[in-house]
């Protein structure tokens, strides 16, 4: 049981590459939430999903896109990287409403933007 | 202002002493609480709820005071192993999926 895995781990980017980083969970979760962790900073919400098919705006989601078309993989994309976009990203994943359970994290992706 | 607010730290304890440390939210509408631990450069981990009446759990006791908007952790007979960063998270909304999360609180047991 693996619980949540983000890939990559590691990447570093020239400002104005794109990628996506893939977060898998096998908990059969239905909400999935990518966060992003600066120095100094909490954890700010990007995007979420309540359920397959279904994405929402966080806090901080310009710059940012994500799909989730089957119900354990959630991707983050950044369609061109900034050097504001370095950050650790950490994927999770919940059974229910935040409010009433807990989050499962994934290892995180450090991610540079050069 | 920040939603959620903690004192960065670090603090420095012996082994088997007691270290406490709060953690304010400005929300006073604010539902739920929590405590996660984040080991360096790993993931966070929820450590435990925070209830209105207060809670232990081992030597981890939290305690929340509504009227002071904050929230506490108590840990006693601190180990090698309780050398980590608490997050303090609290839901502003019932009915929101947004956590806020503190920056976090390093606490560093030494031998």
């Amino acid at each position: 049981n693996a619980g949540v895995t983000q890939t990559p781990k590691f990447r570093v980017l020239k400002t104005g590459q794109s990628m996506t980083l893939l977060c898998a969970q096998d908990m059969n979760h239905e909400y999935m939430y990518w966060y992003r962790q600066d120095p100094g900073m909490g954890l700010r919400l990007i995007h979420y999903s309540v359920g397959e098919g279904t994405t929402a705006k966080g806090e901080v989601p310009d710059g940012y896109n994500v799909s989730r078309l089957k119900k354990q993989n959630f991707l983050l994309g950044l369609e061109s990287a900034a050097p504001s976009q370095t950050s650790v990203y950490f994927c999770a994943s919940s059974r229910g409403n935040i409010h009433t359970g807990e989050l499962f994290f994934g290892e995180g992706s450090r991610l540079t933007v050069l | 202002r920040k939603e959620v607010e903690q004192d960065p730290g670090p603090f420095n304890v012996p082994e088997g002493a007691t270290v406490a440390f709060n953690c304010t939210y400005s929300n006073s509408a604010s539902q739920s609480f929590f405590w996660y631990r984040q080991d360096c450069r790993k993931e966070p981990k929820l450590l435990m709820s925070v209830y209105s009446s207060g809670n232990e759990d081992g030597r981890f006791t939290a305690q929340l005071n509504r009227a002071s908007q904050y929230i506490s952790l108590l840990i006693r007979d601190s180990k090698l192993s309780d050398s980590a960063t608490y997050l303090c998270v609290v839901n502003p909304l019932s009915n929101d999926y947004k956590l806020s999360f503190g920056a976090g609180t390093t606490v560093t047991v030494r031998a």
